[in-house]
């Protein structure tokens, strides 16, 4: 199985500040028929279901602020959160869907600093 | 509106089963491939099983194979979880999700609880 890995588990933000995080796979997400990863970010905000952020490592879902970015590809991703709101405070998963059992990394929290 | 609602959820004893529906609305529910999803307290996302739109392929993760069964009914627009010999490990919030053709999951249900528990 695909072991994703997300760093760190918790981050303390100031309103305002970019914050990045990580999410690497154990073996490449990158399908060379097409030249997509197959990986997305979910973000989690207390008491609430997780949301799609971001499908294809980078495209952004409709509707999701164009401070929240994606970018890597093959085994290293990052989520990059250009100012971040107060809105903005969950926990952001990575989740592999190129394997067929899919795989979610343990989540970063953002939290107030 | 596009949604997805859980249903089943409670409170059991080691050993015994359990069934979880999901019931789709606002979409062709026999578009898609469907997953389930679960989240123990306090902890992260688990992925469970998958079934795709015309039943064709169903996979499980290794922690419930043998044990909980996937399926769903395209005519009723519904999911289903059928979990047996429950263990206090499976304790958790139970999603259902909508599956896109790439994988990712664009909608969740608000989830079902599960507690396994004497």
């Amino acid at each position: 199985d695909i072991v994703m890995t997300q760093t760190p588990s918790s981050q303390a933000v100031s309103a305002g500040e970019k914050v990045t995080m990580s999410c690497k796979s154990s073996q490449s997400l990158l399908y060379s028929e097409n030249k997509k990863n197959y990986l997305a970010w979910y973000q989690q905000k207390p008491g609430q279901s997780p949301t799609l952020l971001i499908s294809w490592a980078s495209t952004r879902e409709s509707g999701v602020p164009d401070r929240f970015i994606g970018s890597g590809s093959g085994t290293d991703f990052t989520l990059t959160i250009s100012s971040v709101q107060a809105e903005d405070l969950a926990v952001y998963y990575c989740e592999q869907y190129y394997d067929a059992l899919w795989t979610f990394g343990g989540g970063t929290k953002l939290e107030l600093k | 509106e596009v949604q997805l609602v859980e249903s089943g959820g409670g409170l059991v004893q080691p050993g015994r089963s359990l069934k979880l529906s999901c019931v789709a609305s606002g979409f062709t529910f026999s578009n898609y491939g469907m997953n389930w999803i679960r989240q123990a307290p306090g902890k992260g996302l688990e992925w469970v099983a998958y079934i795709s739109s015309g039943r064709s392929y169903i996979y499980y993760a290794e922690t419930v194979k043998g044990r909980f069964t996937i399926s769903r009914d395209n005519a009723k627009n519904t999911l289903y979880l059928q979990m047996t010999s429950l263990r206090s490990e499976d304790t958790a919030l139970y999603y259902c999700a909508r599956c896109r053709t790439g994988g990712d999951m664009d909608v969740w249900g608000q989830g079902a609880s599960v507690t396994v528990s004497s």
